[in-house]
């Protein structure tokens, strides 16, 4: 199973957007909707900020949002603010019942 | 408040067997909505997904990992545990349990992971 693919980092500045790519093919991403996205900061472990393409958990702040379009999914990042500034990850299920991670992207706030 | 809390040597030598517990409080590893899942994260590299355990003890693993691996589950301690036989190198990660909820990708609960060193 190949990892996923996104863009190594992205950069944008406060108050901007951007987004981040996540793409697999129809074994993984095209044909579930169980993708999610994963914030990690240096030394931490990853925090669930996305689910299921487009479902935020309780305290993720809805400056977060995902969604998806036939293989790719993607992250939105609104308002763009310092403490975002992390390595990004998603992850998806796959037809042979196990999951596959991105290989993320590292996000730069100028 | 559910925590996962990964615990085992952090030096093991090449060739041998790493193996690893995580141990579940606050609540059950007996539940029917939840697996719980093994992730590892080579230094200064992406992560990468181990396997899976249900309570019932159904596994999936990582097909690249598969021959070495074994998930189990001891729901008498609240805990599952990883073995990942045949190590090198390769393998010095920092190892995360977490746990994913059912019928879904919401990995929503993980352990503060721990640093194992493949070294002789």
């Amino acid at each position: 199973q190949s990892a996923l693919t996104q863009p190594a980092s992205v950069s944008g500045s406060p108050g901007q957007s951007i987004t981040i790519s996540c793409t697999g093919t129809s074994s993984d991403v095209g044909t579930y909707n169980y993708v999610s996205w994963y914030q990690q900061h240096p030394g931490k472990a990853p925090k669930l900020i996305i689910y299921d393409v487009t479902n935020r958990p309780s305290g993720v702040s809805d400056r977060f949002s995902g969604s998806k379009s036939g293989n790719t999914a993607s992250l939105t990042i609104s308002g763009l603010q310092a403490e975002d500034e992390a390595d990004y990850y998603c992850d998806s299920y796959t037809t042979s019942s196990t999951w596959v991670f991105g290989r993320g992207t590292k996000l730069t706030v100028l | 408040q559910l925590q996962l809390k990964e615990s085992g040597p952090g030096l093991v030598k090449p060739s041998e067997t790493l193996s690893l517990t995580c141990t579940v409080s606050g609540g059950s590893i007996s539940s029917s909505s939840h697996y719980w899942g093994w992730i590892r994260q080579p230094p200064g590299k992406g992560l990468e997904w181990i396997g899976n355990i249900y309570y019932s003890g159904s596994t999936h693993y990582n097909s690249s990992l598969k021959s070495r691996v074994t998930i189990s589950v001891d729901t008498s301690k609240n805990q599952f545990s990883l073995e990942l036989s045949s190590v090198t190198a390769a393998d010095t990660a920092v190892y995360y349990c977490s746990r994913r909820v059912g019928g879904s990708g919401r990995r929503d609960f993980w352990g503060q992971g721990t640093l194992v060193t493949v070294s002789s």
